[in-house]
């Protein structure tokens, strides 16, 4: 199947600080990516829906100011987590479609905010 | 009533024993339906794909779809402990994102 990379693979920080998270495809050209959250024993929350030279597409509930998402190529997107605090701790897991079929997930970044 | 749906388990089999595992869909005109597997603390990783009505074998995995009945299964042969984890259930309409089910958590016994 298609490998899709994540980096950082976990991060700690400071309140108030802000995140990225870099999610890259690496053996395809993604055109779309998408966003995923997850709370311990939870199901996957789409969060958005990321478009290779466009706006991201928000899900409903999700402050797009505080979840900034650039697809500045086929191959990368980002996610910064602007202001972080403890509640946005959480597992980030994007993942990339792959002909408009399949979709691929990354290895996910783990996020703890102190 | 959601789109997707399973029945979140824990859902505990024997090992060698076959595991079924289930999920019902509520759009009618989905086309896709794909299973994933998700180890505690990792992302999810396809297992299956299945698009048409019937049975798709790999290896000690068959998935099954019934687009009539909107449901899509999957069943482990052979099941072993290295399968415990919890499945995904997601199906897809074209043009349209994935929507994935809340998952079921399979335990199998050593």
């Amino acid at each position: 199947g298609a490998v899709v990379s994540q980096h950082p693979s976990w991060v700690i920080c400071k309140s108030g600080t802000s995140v990225k998270i870099e999610c890259r495809s690496l053996d395809f050209q993604a055109t779309t990516m998408f966003w995923y959250r997850q709370f311990p024993k939870q199901s996957l929350m789409l969060m958005a829906t990321s478009n290779e030279g466009s706006k991201a597409t928000y899900e409903q509930g999700v402050e797009k100011d505080k979840f900034l998402i650039n697809h500045a190529s086929l191959t990368l997107s980002t996610l910064t987590v602007t202001s972080a605090h403890p509640e946005d701790s959480s597992f980030y897991i994007c993942s990339a479609r792959v002909d408009g079929t399949e979709q691929f997930f990354g290895p996910g970044t783990r996020l703890t905010v102190l | 009533q959601k789109e997707v749906e399973q029945n979140s388990g824990p859902l505990s089999v024997p090992e060698g024993a076959i595991a079924s595992l289930n999920c019902t869909y509520s759009d009618r005109v989905s086309q896709s339906f794909f299973w994933y597997r998700q180890y505690s603390g990792k992302s999810p990783e396809l297992i299956m794909s299945i698009y048409s009505n019937g049975d798709k074998e790999d290896g000690r995995f068959t998935a099954q779809l019934n687009k009539a009945s909107q449901y899509v299964s999957l069943l482990i042969r052979d099941s072993q402990p290295s399968d415990s984890a919890t499945y995904l259930c997601a199906v897809r309409r074209d043009g349209q994102n994935f929507v994935f089910g809340p998952g079921t958590r399979l335990s199998v016994l050593p």
